[in-house]
């Protein structure tokens, strides 16, 4: 039982470059989110998409893009990295929005 | 004032003790609350909900949910050093209906 799978697992970019951190779920839910987290700011929303075919901004969307491509997939993507979004990344998925989520174990990523 | 307050710790135990761990909030449109423990470099792990009100048991672990007071609770009984972890407890619902709201988490260690 997988749960939140997400891809990779670890990435260092240089300043400018361009990535998609992909995450997949296997529960059947209908909503997914992107979440930061970061030491002393805690977790936090960059964008989630409430059911297949919708997404919206979360508290830090700036900088980071998202594709909800199937009820399943939900992809973020960085089209140009910068030292500021050096973070940990973490996928999660819900039932229905505002229910308990589920996460994945992250993609750690470092921007230099 | 954060809606939702958690003692960051962190909180030292011998092993086998019980371990309270507490959140305060202040929206009263919370209908959702979790705990979630994380371990390093790991992603939250969702341990307990309840749903309104009450209580709830799962092993070893019990969670407590008082909304007149608004003030949610994480009993750990017998605790391992296997819990020594960082626990995150979460809220949902009214107005922000479709985010999770996180404490800034308590560390737990439990000295064999």
């Amino acid at each position: 039982n997988a749960g939140v799978t997400q891809t990779p697992k670890f990435q260092v970019l240089k300043t400018g470059q361009s990535m998609t951190l992909q995450c997949a779920q296997d529960m059947n839910h209908n909503s997914m989110y992107w979440y930061r987290q970061d030491p002393g700011m805690g977790l936090r929303l960059i964008y989630y998409s409430a059911s297949e075919g919708t997404t919206d901004k979360g508290e830090v969307p700036n900088g980071y893009n998202v594709s909800r491509l199937n009820k399943r997939e939900f992809s973020l993507r960085l089209e140009s990295a910068a030292p500021s979004q050096t973070s940990v990344y973490f996928c999660a998925s819900s039932p229905l929005r505002g229910q308990p989520q589920h996460f994945g174990d992250g993609t750690r990523l470092s921007i230099l | 004032q954060k809606e939702v307050e958690q003692d960051p710790g962190p909180l030292s135990v011998p092993e086998g003790a019980i371990v309270s761990l507490n959140c305060t909030y202040s929206n009263s449109a919370f209908q959702y609350f979790m705990w979630y423990r994380q371990y390093s470099r790991k992603g939250p792990e969702l341990l307990m909900y309840t749903y309104s009100s009450g209580n709830k048991e799962d092993g070893r672990f019990t969670a407590q949910v008082d909304k007149s007071s608004k003030y949610i609770s994480l009993f750990i009984r017998d605790s391992q050093p296997s819990d020594s972890a960082t626990y995150l407890c979460a809220m949902s619902g009214g107005d922000s209906s479709y985010k999770l709201i996180f404490g800034s988490g308590t560390r737990l260690l439990v000295r064999p």
